[in-house]
């Protein structure tokens, strides 16, 4: 399985801070993407990231890929308690759209 | 409002049925998906399909079948040959783009409930 891992697998910060965290997969990647998932709902997608590219941004949403480490890391800047979600990481490896994700990390942000 | 439709959003079934369930989408996407997600864990890919009347096999098919009649529609039927068939079920779709950079459209899920 080409299957990706969140680091941390949950992870709880007071409104107003910094929430980090990480993915890292096992194989070349044409893209790594983010979703956002609330629960017991259907995901959402936040930023995609090409192989070629290092970091992107989008609003308080920033992206970093490290091809060489197989690794990226999402930083929600100045959070609030509605980003309280889970977070996923997806991988797409080649043609025909494959998307293979993590096990996610589960955000509380806590008013 | 163009987007991806799972229905039902809650489903009952008796173990040894055969359940289906439905998912539409008026995109106008090519590639559809299927995943399984169990509680407090990631995505797993059931089938998928990247043209009408063709499909394959993801990382769990066991127990599961999928058609792909029309462009529009891409049912999944949990068979009684699935051993553990409660879970929260996805689909999603994308354009089909080749090496193109896409991102996937999740329909709201179905959670699937054995009794």
């Amino acid at each position: 399985s080409q299957q990706g891992e969140e680091d941390p697998q949950a992870l709880s910060i007071q409104e107003g801070e910094n929430a980090t965290m990480n993915c890292s997969y096992k194989t070349s990647i044409n893209n790594l993407q983010w979703y956002r998932q609330n629960s017991g709902r259907g995901l959402v997608h936040l930023i995609l990231i090409r192989s070629n590219e290092r970091e992107k941004h989008s609003g308080r949403l920033r992206v970093t890929l490290d091809t060489s480490k197989k690794s990226s890391s999402l930083l929600i800047t100045a959070s609030r308690a509605a980003d309280t979600a889970s977070y996923f990481c997806a991988t797409d490896i080649g043609t025909g759209n494959q998307f293979y994700f993590g096990t996610g990390t589960s955000l509380t942000v806590i008013p | 409002d163009g987007g991806i439709t799972q229905s039902p959003k809650y489903l009952f079934r008796k173990e040894g049925q055969n359940v289906t369930l439905s998912c539409e989408q008026n995109l106008n996407h090519d590639a559809m998906y299927w995943y399984r997600q169990d509680p407090g864990q990631g995505l797993r890919l059931i089938y998928y399909s990247q043209i009408v009347n063709d499909f394959q096999k993801g990382d769990i098919a066991e127990g599961y079948s999928v058609s792909r009649e029309k462009k529009e529609s891409f049912p999944l039927t949990v068979t009684s040959a699935q051993k553990n068939p409660t879970a929260f079920y996805l689909c999603a779709s994308s354009i089909l783009a080749g090496w193109e950079n896409t991102e996937a459209f999740f329909g709201q899920g179905t959670r699937l409930t054995v009794v």
